[in-house]
């Protein structure tokens, strides 16, 4: 398996504008998960879903950001309008829950830059 | 909710030596800790976990440890190598739940 893949790996945009995060889990993972990394509030979970149905949205910061999950293999996270204090790298990671601990597998992330 | 606190934030060590790292979690539920390392541009990557009914696990030059009644645990890397620098997060996760919370984070250095 290639293991959970997002896109793009990096983006640079000016405030104001949409960005749209992708990710595609793992095959068979039933759970999937956007996290935000910064230097200062470290690994954040935004949001979870659970065989495509968000689950917990509690970690959405502001109306500005929203999840979506149309099908098992693939999710975005969209940023309409974006704004400086947004910068940070997002992971998209993906678990397989039933019967076990649901080791997480994270992607390699995608680094967003808002100027 | 739980609350992970990890310390130390930056670590050096030589080659060679021992490094430990800490955590504490705030919620007695808690019963699953996961450690995970991240290297340069990387996603962070399982490399042990521990469930409450356990005090010790060991894997080759890792072990964790955990001590409910004090809810803390700690990661221990033995003989130390270069490839074990990067960024180490503790995490901790209630019973029934699916959320990780994720310590802030160590960045390890090995020094040759």
């Amino acid at each position: 398996d290639a293991g959970v893949i997002q896109s793009p790996r990096h983006e640079v945009t000016e405030m104001g504008q949409e960005v749209t995060l992708r990710c595609k889990p793992i095959s068979g993972h039933d759970y999937l998960f956007w996290y935000r990394q910064t230097m200062m509030r470290g690994l954040e979970l935004l949001i979870y879903f659970n065989n495509n149905v968000p689950i917990d949205d509690s970690g959405m910061p502001e109306d500005r950001f929203s999840a979506k999950m149309p099908n098992a293999s693939f999710s975005t996270l969209k940023i309409q309008p974006s704004e400086p204090r947004d910068s940070a790298v997002y992971f998209c990671a993906s678990s397989y829950r039933t019967g076990g601990m649901g080791e997480l597998f994270f992607g390699e992330g995608s680094r967003l830059t808002v100027l | 909710g739980e609350n992970v606190e990890q310390h130390p934030s930056t670590l050096s060590v030589q080659e060679g030596d021992s490094a430990v790292i800490k955590c504490t979690y705030s919620d007695s539920a808690s019963n699953y800790f996961p450690w995970y390392k991240q290297e340069l541009g990387k996603g962070p990557q399982l490399i042990i976990d521990i469930r409450s009914n356990v005090g010790e696990k060991k894997d080759q030059r890792i072990a964790v440890t955990l001590n409910k009644t004090a809810k803390h645990f700690s990661l221990h890397i033995t003989e130390t190598q270069p490839e074990d620098s990067a960024v180490y997060f503790c995490a901790a996760r209630m019973a029934g739940a699916q959320k990780l919370v994720f310590g802030q984070g160590t960045r390890l250095t090995i020094n040759p």
